[in-house]
């Protein structure tokens, strides 16, 4: 679990509020990827980097917005989020983006939107 | 067809005994084949990762593939109450390249 970390681990946030999620890989990774779980759904891809460089946009909505500075260290920014968005929000890193790479989940950030 | 797809459960079996956990695919091409194990309330753990046909063991779990048949399962002999949690089928390559796609997950009780 130490080998992603991310922060913080629990948010609630009203609707008109901005805030950001932090995300950051000790593995020496080259690919880090933002899912959102829902209740009864399957984890869904949002983004992903891959050497820094965005290399996928799930169709989100622009009310997420994702940086990415480094090969380490991801953020996810949120702004006039809905009741919906309320979920966990999980950050993962691997080897590279090929699909044949193991990914490594941090520990995950419980986001409540009220 | 979904995707991915794995037995529904939930699935209950007594301490000790195999759990048997599936996971059928409809990408031909995919490459890659991982089980997550995943704690109520914590995040998604990579119990095991195969790639070639056959079976592959590590401890108490044993992965199967058969590309031929787009299946993969998981065993867990032994089957413990710390192994309760839900099972997640993750597969990659093929024609989503990068992207894994998981499946919606199986609950396994292990009951005393």
């Amino acid at each position: 679990e130490t080998g992603v970390t991310q922060t913080p681990r629990h948010l609630v946030m009203g609707m008109t509020n901005k805030k950001s999620l932090k995300c950051e890989q000790h593995l020496g990774h080259n690919a880090m990827y933002w899912y959102k779980q829902s209740a009864k759904k399957p984890l869904e891809l949002m983004f992903v980097y891959n050497f820094k460089e965005q290399t996928e946009n799930n169709s989100v909505p622009s009310r997420f917005s994702p940086e990415c500075p480094n090969s380490s260290h991801l953020f996810l920014h949120l702004h006039t989020l809905q009741p919906e968005d309320s979920a966990l929000y999980l950050c993962a890193s691997s080897q590279e983006y090929s699909g044949v790479y193991e990914q490594y989940f941090g520990p995950g950030t419980r986001l409540t939107v009220t | 067809q979904k995707e991915v797809e794995q037995n529904s459960g939930p699935l209950s079996v007594p301490e000790g005994a195999i759990a048997s956990l599936n996971c059928t695919y409809s990408d031909r091409g995919s490459q890659s084949f991982f089980w997550y194990r995943q704690y109520s309330g914590k995040s998604p753990e990579l119990i095991m990762s195969i790639y070639s046909n056959g079976d592959k063991e590590d401890g108490r779990f044993t992965a199967q593939l058969n590309k031929a048949s787009q299946y993969v399962s998981l065993l867990i002999r032994d089957s413990q109450p710390s192994d309760s949690a839900t099972y997640l089928c993750a597969i990659g390559g093929g024609t989503s390249y990068g992207k894994l796609t998981f499946g919606q997950g199986t609950i396994l009780t292990v009951h005393p």
